[in-house]
């Protein structure tokens, strides 16, 4: 595709369900980021991976949450018995190089919610 | 660590300047600017690198100063369309970590 594709753009869950989100970076972008933003505020970094390899996973916010990226394209943020402090636009956001020079292409996020 | 941006919002007339600034506690490898309009997703501006060099095109433009761990985006003669939240991503290690943002909203 022409952008990054995030499914799905809308998910409302129940607490205490898992939920998977899905990322489909640019063709050909080694670098993958997971970020959240709440409403009025910035990205807040998650994870990052070069390639199939997850370089960093500071960012996630407890053992619930993990991402991967088994073939170096696709990438999944997996959220573990949701809870309601969970809910949030998550994007994703893939690039041709690495975090000093590649500029970060945005995907429309999904938004979760939950009840 | 989160890089800290200032002014929290700004509010122009058309035609008008604007300077952004984000500084950063850590040593910076890059500074990235983007913009983000309501509902959207953010959109990439600029990459500025070691060496303080000043980047643009047309009528925006920013520097960065390493030692001081800052950087400055710079909006001159603004125009409608540059209305919308600027956030500065700071390269300290290998991630890229953003600001709360600046809202900037111009007035016809």
């Amino acid at each position: 595709g022409a952008g990054v594709s995030q499914s799905p753009r809308y998910k409302v869950t129940k607490r205490g369900q898992d939920v998977a989100l899905r990322c489909d970076p640019i063709s050909g972008h080694v670098s993958l980021y997971w970020y959240r933003q709440a409403l009025g505020q910035g990205p807040e970094f998650l994870t990052y991976f070069n390639y199939e390899a997850q370089q960093d996973k500071s960012g996630l916010p407890n053992d619930r949450f993990s991402a991967e990226r088994p073939e170096g394209s696709i990438s999944t943020l997996t959220i573990q018995r949701t809870e309601q402090r969970d809910s949030a636009m998550y994007r994703c956001a893939s690039s041709s190089a690495g975090p000093n020079t590649g500029e970060l292409f945005f995907g429309e996020g999904s938004r979760l919610t939950v009840l | 660590q989160q890089p800290v941006q200032s002014p929290q919002a700004v509010i122009l007339r058309e035609g008008e300047d604007a300077v952004i600034n984000c500084s950063s506690s850590k040593a910076l490898y890059s500074v990235h600017w983007y913009r983000q309009k309501h509902g959207e997703a953010p959109v990439f501006l600029m990459i500025l690198l070691k060496g303080g060099e000043q980047k643009g095109h047309e009528k925006i433009s920013a520097s960065f100063n390493e030692k001081k761990q800052q950087s400055s985006l710079y909006l001159t003669a603004s125009q409608l369309s540059y209305s919308g939240t600027y956030f500065c991503g700071t390269v300290g290690d290998d991630k890229i970590i953003f600001g709360k943002g600046t809202r900037l909203h111009i007035l016809p």
